[in-house]
């Protein structure tokens, strides 16, 4: 079946340093990627995507390439601040292996102190 | 910006009463799905919903849980006799043309 690793939090930087959370996938048929962003006491939102290899999504500085060759799908940001503190959580479709159903990851959380 | 709307935020119940929790897509979107999210665990899929019918449901998604689109707006996750183990965040998405899914702010759903 499908699955998404995630690698474990909580991350803590300080400002203005670099981020990456690596996510790395398994799934049948050819999969879209997905990061998504919960900041505290809100719903999910939709950070990113990419929907075939070698495509980089990108937002709000954020950016994640698929690499199909490797299954990942790491999200990065040059210059994290306070307010990115959320927890991030990558995810996959794979329509040809499971329908419309998103796939998550196990979430990473961001903490970014001054 | 067009949003998922869910009511209630938050809901406290007995075990054993029937709980509705109720979504409001984006106009034009066609395809719902309800997760769950049980506090510190990931985000877990329970059933998606496409013309008015089931499309897909999880092992999680039993006899006890029931979906439907009463009035051709709202999208209604019931659970027809709660247990303890139904504490979780629950999440509406909604999807139109694209792949996207669109999630609401949750429902807060505690059991006692």
């Amino acid at each position: 079946g499908n699955s998404v690793t995630q690698m474990e939090g909580p991350v803590t930087l300080s400002e203005e340093a670099f981020l990456t959370i690596n996510c790395t996938y398994t799934a049948t048929g050819y999969p879209s990627l997905f990061w998504y962003v919960q900041y505290p006491g809100e719903g999910l939102q939709l950070l990113l995507k990419a929907t075939k290899a070698d495509d980089k999504g990108s937002n709000k500085g954020f950016e994640a390439t698929y690499r199909k060759e490797t299954t990942s799908f790491h999200l990065e940001k040059g210059s994290v601040q306070v307010s990115d503190s959320a927890v991030y959580f990558c995810a996959l479709i794979s329509i040809t292996g499971g329908g419309n159903k998103l796939t998550f990851g196990t979430g990473t959380q961001l903490k970014v102190e001054l | 910006e067009p949003e998922v709307t869910q009511t209630p935020s938050h809901q406290v119940t007995q075990m054993g009463q029937e709980v509705i929790l109720r979504c409001v897509p984006i106009s034009n979107h066609l395809y719902f799905y309800w997760y769950r999210q049980i506090l510190g665990q990931k985000v877990e899929f329970l059933v998606s919903f496409y013309n008015n019918e089931i499309s897909e449901k999880s092992e999680i998604f039993d006899d006890q849980f029931s979906v439907e689109r009463p009035d051709g707006s709202n999208f209604t996750l019931k659970i027809r006799s709660t247990k303890l183990e139904d504490s979780a965040m629950y999440f509406c998405a909604t999807q139109g043309q694209d792949i996207t899914q669109y999630f609401g702010p949750g429902t807060r759903l505690l059991v006692l």
